[in-house]
């Protein structure tokens, strides 16, 4: 049973133009989401989370949309740049519900091309 | 180098020996996780502990898994009676609150042949 979803195996887009990359999630009790980037043969790597508290949250280039009653939450990535390419992954935990685990999707690859 | 340590970086073993890898985490950081992952799939959990305790652990771990995390420090990962589907990435993250970012390590690549 996948609670966490991404449906998009793969993504392409040209530099300096936006990159969405999308998740869906099934279990109502996650209230808090997060995004990592991870490069072969190394760890995942932390890029930006959201509370349920939240619909939006912003660093840098990167921002992370949160839609509670469709949960749905998408990753924004502007302007897009050849180093963002990568496997990234969304993960959701449920702390208030009692589990700490982060559950991940299967990982979207994005491709960024110069 | 203030991040996760994982050691080795890489493992080859043979079927039916046993294997042990070690996390060192984040000073600071009292909560510990360990994942698995491999090719095509997300990070897949195997355990949590906060401080020594060990406070959950995933129905899908074999009971030839076993961590442990003595003085709520570092951690080790023990697989007895490795087996070819025990071939995988293993990851260890750590994090210093239920709601903050868990940092992971590099991983060991455990190979069973």
């Amino acid at each position: 049973d996948q609670q966490v979803k991404q449906n998009s195996p793969s993504l392409s887009v040209q530099e300096g133009r936006i990159s969405i990359l999308n998740c869906d999630y099934t279990n109502s009790m996650f209230d808090y989401f997060l995004w990592y980037k991870k490069y072969p043969a190394e760890g995942p790597t932390f890029l930006i989370s959201i509370s349920s508290i939240k619909d939006k949250n912003e660093d840098g280039r990167f921002t992370v949309f949160l839609n509670k009653s469709a949960k749905h939450l998408s990753l924004h990535i502007v302007p897009s740049q050849p180093g963002d390419s990568a496997v990234y992954f969304c993960a959701a935990s449920a702390p208030l519900g009692g589990s700490e685990k982060l559950v991940f999707g299967k990982g979207t690859k994005l491709t960024v091309n110069p | 180098d203030t991040g996760v340590s994982q050691d080795p970086r890489h493992k080859i073993t043979k079927r039916g020996q046993n294997v042990t890898f070690r996390c060192d985490p984040i000073s600071e950081h009292n909560r510990l996780y360990w994942y698995r992952q491999t090719l095509g799939q997300g990070p897949e959990f195997l355990t949590y502990f906060q401080n020594e305790a060990q406070l959950e652990k995933s129905r899908l771990l074999s009971d030839r898994f076993s961590a442990e995390r003595p003085k709520g420090s570092f951690s080790t990962l023990e697989i007895q009676r490795t087996e070819q589907g025990d071939s995988a990435m293993y990851l260890c993250a750590s994090r210093w609150g239920e709601d903050t970012e868990a940092f992971f390590g590099q991983g060991t690549r455990l190979t069973v042949v």
